[in-house]
């Protein structure tokens, strides 16, 4: 089976940085994915490592590390508009390899 | 290029009732993903379609709920006989052809919230 963990709410001030770590536990492994969702909105997609080390986009930065099955989303320079849920996302090699697995999603809350 | 469409977007039913929500999935793409999100929880993979093909339903229940991807025409998830916990927001995703699954990034529609009262 896979699991991720994920921590449940983050709390940060405009300006600030912040980390949202996603540890998982899979059969196989082909990358971890990241996901916003703000209130009664569709998942959208934010980033995708498959090999260890930080890939950077904007503001946002992703990590992963495939020996310690972790990874982070790190956010930037935060603004108000980032307050959303944000979900750590896998694919295994469980089914057809192409289903997508969350954790139950850290809710951030960005205070002015 | 218009995103992955769904609707409709929010839909109410009586328990015993049957629920479709369609989903036409972005211009191009030819894999289709369903995945249900309950409140305060994450999404949770039902079923990945292609055209005319399941490819894997191992998320979906076993009974009342179906899936299809026709020729032509929409992407469509079936409820029958809709029963309180069934509702939740169902989303639809899909991914270009040609993409091994490690590579493929996965766009999702704005949803369908189903109520059953």
């Amino acid at each position: 089976g896979q699991s991720l963990e994920q921590p449940s709410e983050v709390t940060a001030v405009e300006g600030a940085i912040v980390q949202i770590n996603c540890t998982y536990q899979t059969s196989g492994f082909y990358g971890l994915s990241w996901y916003q969702q703000h209130d009664g909105g569709a998942p959208t997609f934010l980033s995708y490592n498959a090999l260890d080390g930080l890939e950077e986009t904007g503001r946002f930065s992703s990590f992963l590390s495939r020996s310690d099955s972790y990874g982070y989303l790190l956010l930037q320079e935060l603004q108000m508009k980032d307050s959303a849920s944000y979900f750590c996302a896998v694919r295994g090699f469980s089914g057809s390899a192409r289903q997508l697995t969350f954790g139950s999603g850290t809710q951030l809350t960005v205070l002015p | 290029n218009a995103g992955v469409m769904q609707n409709p977007r929010h839909l109410v039913r009586r328990r015993g009732q049957e629920a479709r929500l369609r989903c036409s999935p972005m211009k191009g793409h030819s894999h289709v993903y369903w995945y249900r999100q309950l409140p305060e929880e994450g999404l949770k993979f039902m079923v990945y379609l292609q055209k005319e093909n399941i490819i894997d339903e191992s998320g979906m229940p076993k009974e009342r709920f179906s899936a299809e991807f026709p020729k032509e025409g929409p992407s469509i998830l079936r409820i029958q006989q809709v029963v309180r916990g069934d509702s939740a927001a169902y989303f639809c995703a899909s991914s270009p052809p040609g993409t091994s699954g490690y590579q493929e990034t996965q766009y999702f529609g704005p949803g369908t919230r189903l109520l059953v009262l």
